[in-house]
């Protein structure tokens, strides 16, 4: 069975970077069948999307946070990454890693998410 | 701003019908057939419900169906239960650039 944790500081300073980690167990990383991927959900608001990466490297971001926001893979560790730069109290949100399956074209397997608040 | 419009809530009594729908654009719901549904119960993460507009994942209940007409998906939950009580999401690719968009959510409540 995949799993996915989440795992990083769930306190971060305004201005400052957001580091998350996503560790894949079950299953292998390196697969070209699936992206992995970063979603995000404020408290008491809807989810969104940040952004992907395949395992050769290849990403796409969601537009309205692109220039702030890195993504990338270490098939090794079987471990997917995610940098928000400067941040604000907008970014205190649930954040979520999950799976999305190119053929079925959907999130098929998600984390527990990870609450990360930024506090001034 | 949700790129893909939902109600803000629903409502029925258990045994009811309940409809949700999900409005985007031909860029997304209406372009491509991968329109997805997703239940999320406080505290937890998503639940896949639908896939593929009607396509229903191993072990969710036939009562959960999906549609599309043009740029607009539904999800319709008949014979309500009361741990259908949820917030339910949808989600449509929207090509390799933009990637997918999600709905912004919709509560339903089991009177």
């Amino acid at each position: 069975q995949v799993q996915l944790q989440e795992s990083g500081p769930g306190l971060v300073k305004s201005s400052q970077t957001l580091s998350l980690t996503c560790t894949v167990s079950g299953g292998s990383i390196s697969s070209g069948s699936f992206y992995w991927s970063w979603i995000r959900q404020p408290a008491g608001e809807g989810l969104e999307w940040i952004g992907r990466i395949s395992t050769s490297g290849s990403t796409n971001y969601n537009p309205s946070l692109k220039s702030r926001i890195t993504i990338s893979v270490d098939s090794s560790k079987t471990q997917f990454s995610l940098k928000l730069t400067s941040v604000t109290a907008a970014d205190t949100a649930v954040y979520y890693c999950a799976r999305w399956s190119i053929h079925d074209g959907i999130f098929d397997y998600w984390g527990q998410g990870t609450l990360v608040t930024v506090s001034s | 701003q949700s790129a893909l419009t939902q109600p803000r809530s629903v409502s029925g009594s258990p045994g009811q019908s309940v409809t949700i729908s999900c409005t985007g654009t031909s860029s997304d719901v209406g372009g491509y057939n991968y329109v997805s549904w997703y239940q999320q119960h406080p505290g937890k993460a998503p639940k896949l419900m639908i896939y593929d507009v009607s396509r229903r994942p191993s072990g969710v209940p036939d009562r959960f169906s999906g549609s599309k007409s043009g740029n607009t998906a539904s999800l319709t939950i008949s014979g309500l239960q009361a741990e259908d009580e949820a917030d339910y999401y949808c989600c449509a690719y929207a090509g390799s650039n933009t990637f997918v968009v999600f709905g912004g959510g919709t509560k339903l409540t089991v009177l």
